[in-house]
């Protein structure tokens, strides 16, 4: 069965200090991969996704993602990381239709000043 | 642009009482779903449908039921509260194929 796994339930990293978030998953088949972002309060806001072609994924705010088959992984990335990237990031995967999601349990950034 | 709008944004119930959360969506959206998240936890499926009047069960669908009576809207039912749950409840929609789920802001549930 498809699964997500988010290994660190929680990343604290200094500002301007690069970063990565990890992720892995199951599934027999190509996924569609994704990572969302939730700020206190709020629903999840899409980072960026995955379909099928380049493995380096870029998303928003200078976030980006690399799918690894050979991994199973879909690790998020940022180069500099500022405090208000301080909130949680879901990785999820999609099959079949994309009518349904699967998600990880989530890992909270915490940024140091 | 649109919005997905979830009301109430706040819900106290009591132990046994059953609870009624709506969401709305102006995106003429074909599916939507419900989630459950939990502190600490990812999402996990409640129920979600695929046009008007479809229902389908998610992985969590004990204890809810759900109504889809117009495209634009999806309500969800907790059948029977139980004491000290807490959670957020999260609707999302999206069109078909390819296009991206979009997220309304959540309900927050607390039973005592």
């Amino acid at each position: 069965a498809q699964s997500v796994t988010q290994p660190d339930a929680r990343v604290t990293v200094s500002e301007g200090a690069s970063l990565q978030l990890r992720c892995k998953y199951s599934y027999f088949g190509t996924p569609y991969l994704f990572w969302y972002v939730q700020y206190p309060r709020q629903g999840l806001q899409l980072l960026l996704k995955y379909y099928p072609g380049d493995p380096v994924v870029q998303g928003v705010n200078g976030f980006e993602a690399e799918f690894s088959k050979s991994n199973s992984s879909f690790h998020l990335r940022k180069a500099s990381v500022h405090w208000s990237d301080w909130a949680v990031y879901f990785c999820a995967v999609s099959i079949g239709d994309n009518n349904r999601i699967f998600f990880g349990d989530g890992t909270q950034l915490v940024v140091k000043p | 642009g649109g919005i997905i709008t979830q009301t109430p944004k706040f819900l106290i119930g009591q132990e046994g009482q059953k609870l009624t959360l709506k969401c709305q969506q102006n995106f003429n959206h074909d599916t939507m779903y419900w989630y459950r998240q939990d502190s600490g936890k990812g999402l996990r499926l409640i129920y979600y449908s695929i046009t008007e009047n479809d229902l389908q069960k998610g992985d969590l669908s004990e204890g809810y039921d759900a109504s889809r009576e117009k495209k634009s809207s999806f309500s969800l039912t907790v059948t029977s509260a139980q004491k000290n749950e807490m959670a957020v409840f999260l609707c999302a929609s999206k069109a078909g194929g390819d296009s991206d789920y979009t997220f309304g802001s959540g309900t927050r549930l607390l039973v005592i």
